[in-house]
């Protein structure tokens, strides 16, 4: 079945250390997304992909980096400059970023990062 | 950025009863969407709108696109223990915005 993967599921981290978030999709979808989730709050936007070796910022990238090297994969870098960053974090795709298509955001099942 | 505001913010019902959030905007949006997020998992969309006044529905579930472009509800009719969850509303232009989310808690 077709979908995206997060890993890990759950990742402590000390401050002060660098942690990379996986997400990998087999959908052959075009464009990737990142997002952050906090108590209470809406899903927050970090960085976005449409295609391979090209992405943009979101509206919270400061602290974070990401790559795209392959379509299927888009990894999140949480850097020790992102000041808080215990959240949940999920990774979505879409087949295209216009279009009808782009509406159907697919999410993995989300990594729970917490600082120690 | 453009908010979406939804409320309420969390409900507490009695299965069987009927459901009603909504969302609202100071910004037009082209698309409003809605999603469910059960504990632990990530978001899966229920009802895609795309015009303004459209109504569908899904089930149990149906939603409408205001008139104004400006604002959305979801209703749920006989509710049921699994409808438990975090309900997202979401606007599309050329980005995507997200609500805050109504947490839903049904009581057998």
């Amino acid at each position: 079945d077709g979908g995206i993967t997060q890993s890990p599921k759950y990742l402590f981290r000390k401050e002060g250390q660098n942690v990379t978030l996986s997400c990998e999709q087999n959908l052959n979808h075009d464009a990737m997304y990142w997002y952050r989730q906090d108590p209470g709050q809406g899903l927050r936007l970090i960085y976005y992909s449409q295609i391979v070796n090209d992405f943009q910022k979101g509206d919270i990238a400061e602290g974070y980096s990401v790559s795209r090297e392959k379509k299927e994969s888009f990894p999140l870098t949480v850097t020790s400059a992102q000041k808080n960053p215990t959240a949940f974090y999920l990774c979505a795709s879409t087949r295209d970023i216009r279009g009808s298509g782009a509406n159907v955001l697919t999410f993995g099942a989300g990594s729970r990062l917490t600082v120690l | 950025g453009q908010q979406l505001n939804q409320s309420p913010q969390s409900m507490f019902i009695q299965e069987g009863e009927d459901v009603s959030m909504n969302c609202t905007s100071s910004s037009i949006f082209n698309t409003w969407l809605w999603y469910k997020q059960d504990p632990g998992e990530g978001p899966v969309l229920l009802i895609a709108l795309y015009k303004a006044g459209e109504l569908t529905s899904n089930g149990r579930l149906t939603a409408q696109f205001g008139i104004t472009r400006k604002d959305s509800f979801l209703n749920i009719s006989a509710s049921i223990p699994s409808d438990v969850g975090i309900y997202f509303c979401a606007g599309r232009n050329n980005d995507m915005r997200f609500g805050a989310g109504t947490r839903l808690t049904v009581k057998p």
